[in-house]
């Protein structure tokens, strides 16, 4: 079975800070990873997928299959990435269209 | 597009009792799943229906059911409430053909 792993539940940083949100997978074969995000008050909406190797909102993320990670980063942190933060992993296959979500990490942005 | 909407927003039901939760998905898209949401945790996938058959189960009990009609709307059906059964339920919608899922606002059962 799959699992996803965040493990910082809090991570506070100063606005034009580095960010990296940690996120570790195990599964057997090739995944395919997400990062959703939800500011205060709204739905989850995706951030990005791995497979698309797009840059949102200045964040990137990349499949590291060796350390089975998916970490989420940003060069300069903004007030506006408050938020909370689930990386999800998808199995394909047979599982195709199911999410296994990690416990999700709140990341604050202080001035 | 208002997007994947979700009725009711809150609900509150007693022990034993059944509940249906309903979901509309994103216009254009075929597919929706289900995810159970407790507090502090990440959601947790229920089950999905595409052409109004249930494709995809989690680790729930048979006591979670599901529905999908024609217009591919669809309902979630919790018999037996359960007090742990309290949770936000979210609603995701998608195209058969893609992994990308669009989520609702959610509904929150209180089963007290």
């Amino acid at each position: 079975a799959q699992r996803v792993t965040q493990p910082e539940k809090l991570l506070s940083v100063f606005k034009g800070a580095p960010v990296e949100l940690k996120c570790n997978y195990s599964y057997s074969g090739s995944p395919e990873l997400f990062w959703y995000v939800q500011y205060s008050r709204q739905r989850l909406q995706l951030l990005l997928r791995h497979i698309s190797r797009e840059s949102i909102k200045g964040f990137t993320a990349d499949l590291n299959k060796g350390e089975t990670s998916f970490h989420l980063k940003k060069p300069f942190a903004q007030e506006e990435d408050s938020a909370m933060y689930y990386c999800a992993l998808s199995a394909g296959g047979t599982s195709y269209g199911k999410l296994t979500f990690g416990q999700g990490t709140i990341l604050t942005v202080h001035p | 597009d208002a997007g994947v909407t979700q009725s009711p927003t809150h609900l509150i039901k007693t022990r034993g009792q059944q509940v249906t939760l309903r979901c509309s998905p994103k216009s254009g898209h075929d597919t929706v799943s289900w995810y159970q949401q407790a507090l502090g945790q990440g959601p947790q996938f229920i089950f999905q229906y595409y052409e109004e058959e249930e494709r995809q189960r989690g680790n729930f009990p048979d006591r979670f059911s599901g529905h999908q009609f024609p217009n591919y709307s669809s309902e979630l059906n919790v018999n037996a409430l359960l007090l742990g059964d309290s949770a936000l339920y979210l609603c995701a919608s998608s195209l058969v053909s893609s992994e990308t899922q669009y989520f609702g606002p959610g509904t929150r059962l209180l089963v007290l």
